[in-house]
């Protein structure tokens, strides 16, 4: 079955970056985009950008400023979000999800907790 | 961006009841050259991530209960649950992606 597997939660200083992964199996690694999703604490979830694992082609969401840059490695089937110049306010869940074609996410990640606090 | 607002905020309904949520977008989702609505919806329980029940405003995803329906078209659509179950219980949000995907704000779906 589809599982997208995610790295371990982090804690992390104002300014600092971090980098979360997020393991594809269970179908063709490079026909689905990979998506990042973010959701603060009770709050709705905000969409950071995506990577066609095929060639490698990325979008970006402009709130972040430049801030985020997503990877993968296709002979591991995992894609990876990097944010930089940490703030208080990314503190959220990091989540991956796929999409085929159309921009509705059908699988998602367990979510990866990141805390950035001084 | 598109802006998703959806209503009410919380509800609360008795098991076997319907429940209905609405959502609005700030522009029309409707794309006219091939008349569908990039409209979707998810069901969010605690400590979980969100998972996909309708997509094209009104397509059940595969094994989602069909007591779960989407229904509306441009920029107003609705959520019915025909017959509350305990399981139900959660938060619901919409979500467009005519363009830069955009989520409303969520409605959290009680129990009465």
């Amino acid at each position: 079955q589809v599982q997208l597997v995610q790295s371990g939660a982090e804690v992390k200083k104002p300014g600092a970056s971090v980098k979360l992964s997020c393991k594809a199996s269970g179908y063709s690694f490079s026909t689905y985009t990979i998506e990042w999703v973010r959701q603060a604490p009770g709050q709705r979830p905000e969409w950071m950008g995506w990577i066609n694992p095929g060639n490698g082609n990325t979008r970006y969401s402009q709130k972040f400023h430049g801030r985020v840059t997503i990877t993968k490695d296709t002979s591991a089937n995992t894609a990876h979000l990097d944010l930089s110049n940490l703030k208080s306010e990314d503190t959220a869940i990091y989540y991956c999800a796929r999409t085929f074609g159309e921009r509705y996410f059908d699988s998602w990640g367990q979510g990866t907790l990141v805390t950035v606090s001084s | 961006d598109i802006v998703m607002t959806q209503s009410p905020d919380s509800l609360a309904v008795s098991l076997g009841e319907r429940a209905s949520i609405n959502c609005q977008s700030s522009q029309s989702v409707l794309y006219s050259s091939n008349n569908k609505n990039y409209l979707a919806w998810y069901q969010q329980k605690p400590g979980q991530p969100p998972k996909l029940l309708i997509y094209w405003a009104s397509t059940r995803e595969s094994g989602v209960p069909d007591r779960f329906s989407g229904s509306g078209s441009g920029t107003d659509f609705t959520l019915t649950i025909s017959s509350l179950q305990a399981e139900d219980v959660a938060i619901y949000y919409c979500q467009q992606y005519y363009g830069t995907p955009t989520f409303g704000q969520g409605t959290k779906v009680e129990i009465k």
